[in-house]
């Protein structure tokens, strides 16, 4: 079966460096996309790829079945819930999502 | 336009009615995307247009979910028999293909089933 796994809940502090992982079991899937949720606001890409890549202070590491967001000196305005996205690359092409991941910082 | 857009963006409706909401994808996506998102609960697929393909309907929850869109342009989610379970909400996204495969997405409706 298709799915994506991530942790429900990461917690970190201000200013420290937080990890969400991410694996899955997509079949022929080899790009990660990871996304940044506000309730009540689109959800917004904050990078992707297959290969480990950074966007601003946003890390992505790569392996073939997983993959980790590594935010850089996080904020208390970074608490949101974050997306892993597989694309599942088997003709009729389709992203698979996680169930997100709950970030909660403390000051 | 600018971006995916939704409507309405709130919806409060009686158990039993039918409801129906629209999504304006970005215009030239051939890929659409309909989720719902429960209170504290994450994304959760339920179709997916591309082109003038057969839909993939695998994440619809009952026969009472049905969408349609015509060509590359509007959506319509429409849930019959509304009950208070259905309560959400409810994300639409839309692709441009391509080696891309970013989703854009719209702010979302959301349903309230009293």
């Amino acid at each position: 079966k298709d799915q994506v796994f991530q942790p429900s809940t990461v917690a970190s502090s201000e200013g420290a460096v937080v990890e969400i992982f991410c694996n899955h079991s997509v079949s022929n899937a080899y790009n990660f996309f990871w996304y940044l949720h506000f309730p009540g606001c689109a959800p917004r890409l904050l990078v992707k790829g297959s290969k480990p890549s950074q966007q601003g202070r946003y890390n992505m590491t790569y392996e073939r079945f997983s993959s980790s967001l590594l935010i850089l000196q996080v904020r208390e305005a970074d608490a949101a819930v974050y997306y892993c996205a597989c694309l599942r690359d088997t003709g009729f092409q389709k992203l698979v999502f996680g169930t997100g991941t709950r970030l909660l910082v403390s000051p | 336009g600018a971006g995916v857009s939704q409507s309405p963006s709130n919806k409060v409706t009686e158990k039993g009615k039918d409801v129906e909401l629209r999504c304006d994808p970005i215009s030239g996506h051939t890929a659409l995307y309909w989720y719902r998102q429960r209170l504290g609960q994450g994304l959760e697929f339920l179709i997916y247009f591309q082109g003038n393909s057969a839909p993939d309907k695998s994440g619809l929850p009952s026969d009472r979910f049905s969408a349609e869109r015509t060509g590359e342009s509007v959506s319509t989610l429409t849930i019959q028999r509304t009950q208070q379970e259905d309560s959400a909400v409810y994300l639409c996204a839309s692709t441009g293909g391509g080696n891309s495969y970013e989703q854009y997405f719209g702010p979302g409706t959301r349903l309230t089933v009293t």
